[in-house]
């Protein structure tokens, strides 16, 4: 079946780092992949949507400049949190929509991101 | 941003009882997924439902696209404790084809305990 493979699975760091995280569409090809961020015992919430070779569309209160997204190929789509702080630590999850399927979205298994 | 609301928000049962939970929406939807997560891990579709009325199974869940497309629901027969997890209900617009209509809007989730 199709996967989605996120990468790092966790990662511990220092304020003021920039963080990347990747995800990769491992068997099929993904125009569209979208980030969500998930806190402790809550739902998951939308961050960006992801399009390959465009910009990619935040959704209202997500900042741009603080996470930047890059899709620059049809199996990969980045996320960079930049300068991060403790109040980014959080878990960020990825998924993928296969260009030539009717199926809904697969899901990575997502990155735990702590920020100390 | 805009979440749907699930309910119960959490449910303590024994193995074998039946389990149901349903989502509810102000806003119409195409198509409703039903999702279980793990902890630290991603979520994996478990029913994907796309026409009003439709009522679809998988094993021992059964779903039902409610016929306003404001809701839906889930249903599991005879719990496990594998079944022990977080349920998300999610909503989307499109009908998994192109653009921005396949963002998901997700639940607020319902955590199952099963006790053997």
């Amino acid at each position: 079946g199709a996967v989605v493979s996120q990468h790092p699975s966790r990662v511990i760091c220092k304020s003021g780092t920039s963080v990347k995280i990747e995800c990769r569409s491992l068997d099929f090809q993904a125009t569209t992949m979208f980030w969500y961020r998930q806190f402790p015992k809550k739902s998951l919430m939308l961050m960006a949507t992801s399009n390959e070779g465009s910009k990619a569309t935040y959704e209202q209160g997500v900042e741009k400049d603080k996470f930047l997204i890059n899709h620059a190929s049809l199996t990969l789509s980045t996320l960079t949190v930049t300068s991060a702080h403790p109040e980014d630590s959080s878990f960020y999850i990825c998924s993928a929509r296969d260009r030539q399927s009717n199926q809904p979205q697969h899901f990575g298994d997502g990155t735990r991101l702590s920020i100390l | 941003g805009q979440q749907l609301n699930q309910s119960p928000q959490s449910m303590f049962i024994q193995e074998g009882e039946d389990v149901s939970m349903n989502c509810t929406s102000s806003s119409i939807f195409n198509t409703w997924l039903w999702y279980k997560q793990d902890p630290g891990e991603g979520p994996v579709l478990l029913i994907a439902l796309y026409k009003a009325g439709e009522l679809t199974s998988n094993g021992r869940l059964t779903a039902q696209f409610g016929i306003t497309r404001k809701d839906s629901f889930l249903n599991i027969s005879a719990s496990i404790p594998s079944d022990v997890g977080i349920y998300f209900c999610a909503g989307q617009l499109g009908l998994n084809y192109g653009g921005a209509t396949n963002k998901l809007i997700f639940g607020t989730g319902t955590l199952l305990a099963v006790q053997p």
